[in-house]
């Protein structure tokens, strides 16, 4: 069974750094590209970031391009989001899926680890 | 404003059918760029219920359909259940905006 699980979520004030993580298993994170999308309270759902099967491809929405960075280490089956320059907009909880190839969907998701931004 | 378009809330009574419209432009879904319809239950993450716009994957009950035609997407349910209240997002990618994107969401209301 595929289980995808988020950590590193916390309340910080503006300008600050966060990482999230995300541990997956029941399938090789090797052999999938995966990705962020978030999700402000009350709000829709947000493509956030995209990195590809070998990490040497990423992609990141408008809004946070320039101080967000993806990762992923396949060794330790972890996808990694690093968060800096933090804005109250970024307040959300943070999902990590599975897949999101152009092509393709975001076929798993995890339970989403929640990120505040307050002064 | 979301580059993908849904009407904010849709309802219907139990037995009956419901659509949900995923309206996009010449830079996605008219593009030929395939749509993927997602499943938010209250207070839980997103599934997928529809991939490339018409597939259901495995668990997925064939009450649910998709379908899609020039720059819009739709999704059907029929026989709609007090279980199926939920959010709704169609996805798609923007060869403009060179990325994924969502619509607003549907917020389906079973009365």
């Amino acid at each position: 069974e595929v289980q995808l699980l988020e950590s590193g979520g916390d309340l910080l004030q503006p300008g600050g750094s966060l990482r999230l993580s995300c541990a997956a298993s029941g399938f090789t994170l090797s052999n999938f590209a995966m990705g962020w999308v978030r999700q402000a309270p009350g709000k829709g759902l947000e493509w956030v970031s995209m990195i590809s099967v070998s990490g040497v491809s990423t992609s990141y929405a408008a809004s946070v391009k320039g101080r967000f960075t993806i990762s992923r280490d396949n060794s330790k089956n972890t996808l990694y989001l690093q968060m800096n320059t933090l804005r109250a907009e970024d307040s959300a909880v943070y999902y990590c899926a599975k897949g999101g190839g152009i092509t393709a969907p975001f076929d798993s998701w995890g339970q989403g680890t929640l990120v505040t931004v307050s002064s | 404003q979301s580059v993908l378009t849904q009407p904010p809330s849709v309802s219907g009574a139990p037995g009956q059918r419901v659509t949900i419209s995923c309206t996009g432009t010449s830079s996605n879904i008219g593009s030929g760029y395939d749509v993927h319809w997602y499943q938010q239950l209250p207070g839980t993450a997103p599934k997928l219920l529809i991939y490339v716009n018409s597939n259901r994957p495995s668990g997925v009950p064939d009450r649910f359909s998709g379908s899609k035609s020039g720059t819009s997407a739709s999704l059907a349910i029929t026989g709609l259940q007090a279980e199926d209240e939920a959010d709704y997002y169609c996805q798609s990618y923007d060869i403009s905006l060179g990325s994924r994107v969502f619509g607003g969401g549907t917020k389906l209301t079973v009365l």
